[in-house]
C-alpha cells in the first residue's frame, strides 16, 4: 500500500520568507508525485508534478519541488512568500492500480 | 470549456434519505473519480472509472454507488445517508487513465447529513 505523509498540518511564514512544505511518500516502485493547491471553497488545482526526467520540477506561481528518491521526499518550496499563497496544499502520489493517494494537507498562512 | 462541474453546491439530508451528486466534464476525459474531503484526513478516493461502462472501488466505497453510462457524466449515489457521510465531495477527471496525468477537480459539493 502507498501512503503520503505531510509534516505539519499548519505552517506560518512571513511575507517574503521562504516557504517549505514537506512531503514524504512510501512506495515500492518509482512513483508519480504531485502537489495541488486548494483555495478556500474551491476545488484543487495542480501546482506541479514529477513523472520522469529532471528531479527538480518547476510549477506555477514560483513554486518548485525536488524529487529525492534516497529520502523518499518531494518537498515544495518557494523562495519568497506572497499573501496570495495562503491556501491548503496537498501532496499526492500514484504508481500502480489506477489510484491516486493524497496527503492530509498543509494549511499555509502568510503573515504580512 | 466548463471543465468539471458539480451539482448541487450544498445539500442537507436527513439520515436515511437518498440522493445523487452530479458530476460532468466536457473535456472528453476517460478517467473520472470521486473523493471525499474531511478535516485532518485529506482526500480519500471513493470510486473511480477508467472509461464509460467501467467503474471500480477506491479506499472508502461503502455507502456509495456509481455508474458511468457516458464519458461525460459520473454520478455518485448515496442510497441511505448517514451522519458519517457528512463531508465535502469532489469529482475529478483526467484525460487518460495514466497515473502521470493531471487531475482536474470540480468545485465540490458540501453535504450535511442530520
Amino acid at each position: 500500500a502507498q501512503s503520503v505523509t505531510q509534516l505539519g498540518s499548519h505552517v506560518s511564514v512571513s511575507e517574503g520568507a521562504l516557504v517549505l512544505l514537506r512531503c514524504n511518500y512510501s512506495s515500492s516502485v518509482p512513483p508519480y508525485l504531485f502537489w495541488y493547491v486548494q483555495y478556500p471553497n474551491q476545488g484543487l488545482q495542480l501546482l506541479l508534478k514529477y513523472t520522469t526526467g529532471a528531479t527538480l520540477v518547476k510549477g506555477i506561481n514560483g513554486f518548485e519541488a525536488e524529487f529525492k528518491k534516497s529520502e523518499t521526499s518531494f518537498h515544495l518550496t518557494k523562495p519568497s512568500a506572497h499573501m496570495s499563497d495562503a491556501a491548503e496544499y496537498f501532496c499526492a502520489v500514484s504508481n500502480t492500480g489506477n489510484q491516486f493517494y493524497f496527503g492530509t494537507g498543509t494549511s499555509l498562512t502568510v503573515i504580512p | 470549456n466548463a471543465g468539471v462541474t458539480q451539482t448541487p453546491k450544498f445539500q442537507v439530508l436527513k439520515t436515511g434519505q437518498s440522493m445523487t451528486l452530479q458530476c460532468a466534464q466536457d473535456m472528453n476525459h476517460e478517467y473520472m473519480s470521486w473523493y471525499r474531503q474531511d478535516p485532518g484526513m485529506g482526500l480519500r478516493l471513493i470510486h473511480y472509472s477508467v472509461g464509460a461502462g467501467i467503474t471500480d472501488q477506491g479506499e472508502v466505497p461503502n455507502g456509495y454507488n456509481v455508474s458511468r453510462s457516458t464519458t461525460e457524466d459520473f454520478p455518485l449515489r448515496l442510497l441511505s445517508a448517514a451522519p458519517s457521510q457528512t463531508s465535502v465531495y469532489f469529482c475529478a477527471s483526467n484525460l487518460a487513465a495514466g497515473l502521470q496525468e493531471t487531475q482536474y477537480f470540480g468545485p465540490g459539493t458540501r453535504l450535511l447529513v442530520l
